[in-house]
This record gives structure tokens, C-alpha cells and sequence, in this order.
């Protein structure tokens, strides 16, 4: 199972927003809704942003939401704050019963 | 709370095997499924295995399929993970994860640094 496929680095200045996307194929992303996105800060376990495309857990900020179209989802987060400068991962559960994560983003608020 | 505590770090000779536990709590234990996932250093996150904690079910990525197995102990809630014929490329941080009601895995353990060096 290949990685997803997503941008290697993605920067903003603070207020902006920055949109990362994460393109599998009808296999994964484009066959589920089960698309989640994690924040991962440097040395420390990933923490789960979005679920389901674009569910939001409670204590998780609004400025953060995700979309899907056919094979590519997408994680935008607007009003761009330093403490979202981390890396982000998505994954997909897929055909095989299995679950894959993308390569990873890394977000630089300027 | 739901919480997810793994066993101390690890150093281990390449050709030697592993086994790292993750301790439930918060939660009935066999009711959801618990994930592994790995995260060799400046690498990105790697699926490795689930296992379905009620009935034992496991279902193992294809590149660790026979070296990697995953158990649970249900009196203890507890699940491992054993991987055999470590290699160098086999140093990473070991998650593990609860996939629960949702779709997304949440929350993670704190990670368990496994370092394979001759």
C-alpha cells in the first residue's frame, strides 16, 4: 500500500489560511469517508484534527475543517496562529481492511 | 479518562525481536479495536496492524506481514506488539492507538522508542 500523496511543507502568515491536501486513489481516500488528519508536534504523538472527511472533535478549534472530492481530501486551517506550525498527516482506511497515512506536511507560519 | 500507557524504551541487536505492551484504561477494553503504528526518526507515520481487542481478529500491513504479531489480554487490558528479525530500519517510535466509535484514531499512547544497534 503506497503512502498518500501530500505536499511536503506548507507555510502562512499568521491570520491567513493554508489548505494542505492528501490524494490516494478509489482504493482508500476516494472509496470511504474515513479520512482523518493528526497534528503532530515535534517529539510528541499525533493528535487527531479531523475525522470522517470533516468531523471535528469537540476540544478541537473550528479554524481547522476538512474536505474531500473524488480521490483528494483537503485540511484548512484559517487564521493561521503560531501553535499550528507542526506537521500534519492524513489517513484513509482502505480496501484491504488496512489504513494508510500520507507522507506528511510540514506548516511554517512566516 | 481514556488513556493508553506503552512500555519503556528499547535498544535490541539487529536479528534479536521485541515486544512492547500498551496498557487500556477509561474504556471497555474489548469492545474497540487497537492500532499500531510506527515512526522511524524524521520519517512520517506507517501503519502497521490492528487487532480487534473482543475476538483476537488481527489484520497486519503487507511489508510486516510474518515478522509482526499482535496479542491482547483481556483480563489485564492490555494488547502487544512483537516484531521479530529487527533490523536497523526498524528504529522508530511504536504507537499505539484506539480506533473507537469514530473512524480516526484517538487517543494515541505516549510512543515507545525502539532503537535496533549492533
Amino acid at each position: 500500500q503506497s503512502a498518500l500523496t501530500q505536499p511536503a511543507s506548507v507555510s502562512g502568515s499568521p491570520g491567513q489560511s493554508i489548505t494542505i491536501s492528501c490524494t490516494g486513489t478509489s482504493s482508500d481516500v476516494g472509496g470511504y469517508n474515513y479520512v482523518s488528519w493528526y497534528q503532530q508536534h515535534s517529539g510528541k504523538a499525533p493528535k487527531v484534527m479531523i475525522y470522517e472527511v470533516s468531523n471535528r472533535p469537540s476540544e478541537i478549534s473550528n479554524r481547522f475543517s476538512g474536505s474531500k472530492s473524488g480521490n483528494t481530501a483537503s485540511l484548512t486551517i484559517s487564521g493561521l496562529q503560531a501553535e499550528d506550525e507542526a506537521d500534519y498527516y492524513c489517513s484513509s482506511y482502505t480496501s484491504s481492511s488496512t489504513w494508510v497515512f500520507g507522507g506528511g506536511t510540514k506548516v511554517t507560519v512566516l | 479518562q481514556v488513556q493508553l500507557v506503552q512500555s519503556g524504551a528499547e535498544v535490541k541487536k539487529p536479528g534479536a525481536s521485541v515486544k512492547i505492551s500498551c496498557k487500556a484504561s477509561g474504556y471497555t477494553f474489548t469492545s474497540y479495536n487497537l492500532h499500531w503504528v510506527r515512526q522511524a526518526p524524521g520519517q512520517r507515520l506507517e501503519w502497521m496492524a490492528w487487532i480487534n481487542a473482543g475476538n483476537g481478529k488481527t489484520k497486519y500491513s503487507q511489508k510486516l506481514q510474518g515478522r509482526l504479531t499482535i496479542t491482547r489480554d483481556t483480563s489485564a487490558s492490555i494488547a502487544y506488539m512483537e516484531l521479530s528479525s529487527l533490523s536497523s530500519e526498524d528504529t522508530a517510535v511504536y504507537y499505539c492507538a484506539l480506533r473507537a466509535a469514530v473512524a480516526a484514531f484517538d487517543p494515541w499512547g505516549q510512543g515507545t522508542l525502539v532503537t535496533v544497534s549492533s
